[in-house]
C-alpha cells in the first residue's frame, strides 16, 4: 500500500516569500502524483497533477512541483507567495490499488498562513 | 465547469441515529468515492463505487457504513447508528477511473456532527 509523508505540518510565511513544502510517497510501481489546495471552509481543489513525461510540472497560481523519482519526492513550490494562498495543501498519491477504483492516499497535510 | 455536488453543508444529529450524506457526482463519471476528515487530520479513503457496487474500502468501513446509487445521479452514504467519532467533514468525489488517470474531484464537504 501506498503512503505519503508531508514534512511540514505548518509554515508561516510573509507576502513574496519563497515556498517549498516537502511531500514524499512511498510506493514500488508507477504512480500518479497530485497536490490538492483546500482554502478556508472550502472543498478541497486540484492545483496541479504529474502523470508522466517533464517531472517539472506546472500547476495553477504560480504553483509548480518536480517529481524526483529517486528519491520519491513531490515538492511543491512557489517563488513568491501571496495572503490568498493561505491554505492547506494535501499531497497525494494515486495509484491502481488492482481494484481498478485508483484510491487517493493523501499526507497529512500543510498548512500554509502567509502574513500581509 | 461540472462540479461535485453534496447535501447537506452540515449536520447535527444525537448519537445513534441514522444519518444519510447526498452527492451528486459529475455527470459523465464513472467512479464514485466518499472521503472523512476528521478536524486537524488528514483525508481518509473510506469507499469507492463502480459499476452499482463497492470496490473497494477501508478499515474505517465498517459494517455501520453504507453506500448506494438509487437513481443513476445521485451517490449517498449512510451511517446506519452515529457514534461520536463519526464527527467529520465528509467529501464525495468523482472521477473517470483510469481513462482519466485517476484525477478526483471533489465535492464541497458535508460537516457531520454527532452529539
Amino acid at each position: 500500500a501506498q503512503s505519503v509523508s508531508q514534512h511540514n505540518h505548518h509554515v508561516i510565511l510573509s507576502e513574496a516569500a519563497s515556498l517549498e513544502l516537502g511531500c514524499n510517497y512511498s510506493y514500488g510501481g508507477t504512480v500518479n502524483l497530485f497536490w490538492y489546495v483546500q482554502y478556508p471552509g472550502q472543498h478541497l481543489q486540484l492545483l496541479l497533477k504529474y502523470f508522466s513525461g517533464d517531472p517539472l510540472v506546472k500547476g495553477i497560481k504560480g504553483f509548480e512541483a518536480e517529481f524526483i523519482k529517486s528519491k520519491f519526492s513531490f515538492n511543491l513550490r512557489k517563488p513568491s507567495v501571496q495572503w490568498s494562498d493561505t491554505a492547506e495543501y494535501f499531497c497525494a498519491v494515486n495509484a491502481d490499488s488492482g481494484a481498478g477504483s485508483y484510491q487517493l492516499t493523501f499526507g497529512k497535510g500543510t498548512k500554509l498562513s502567509v502574513i500581509p | 465547469e461540472p462540479e461535485v455536488t453534496q447535501t447537506p453543508s452540515h449536520q447535527v444529529t444525537q448519537m445513534g441515529q441514522e444519518v444519510i450524506l447526498r452527492c451528486v457526482p459529475i455527470s459523465n463519471h464513472l467512479y464514485f468515492y466518499w472521503y472523512r476528515q476528521i478536524l486537524g487530520q488528514k483525508v481518509e479513503f473510506l469507499v469507492s463505487f463502480y459499476n452499482n457496487e463497492i470496490s473497494e474500502k477501508s478499515e474505517i468501513f465498517d459494517d455501520q457504513f453504507s453506500v448506494e446509487r438509487p437513481d443513476g445521479s445521485n451517490f449517498t452514504l449512510k451511517i446506519r447508528s452515529t457514534k461520536l467519532e463519526d464527527s467529520a467533514m465528509y467529501f464525495c468525489a468523482s472521477g473517470d477511473g483510469p481513462t482519466n488517470t485517476g484525477e478526483l474531484f471533489f465535492g464541497e464537504g458535508s460537516r457531520l456532527t454527532v452529539l
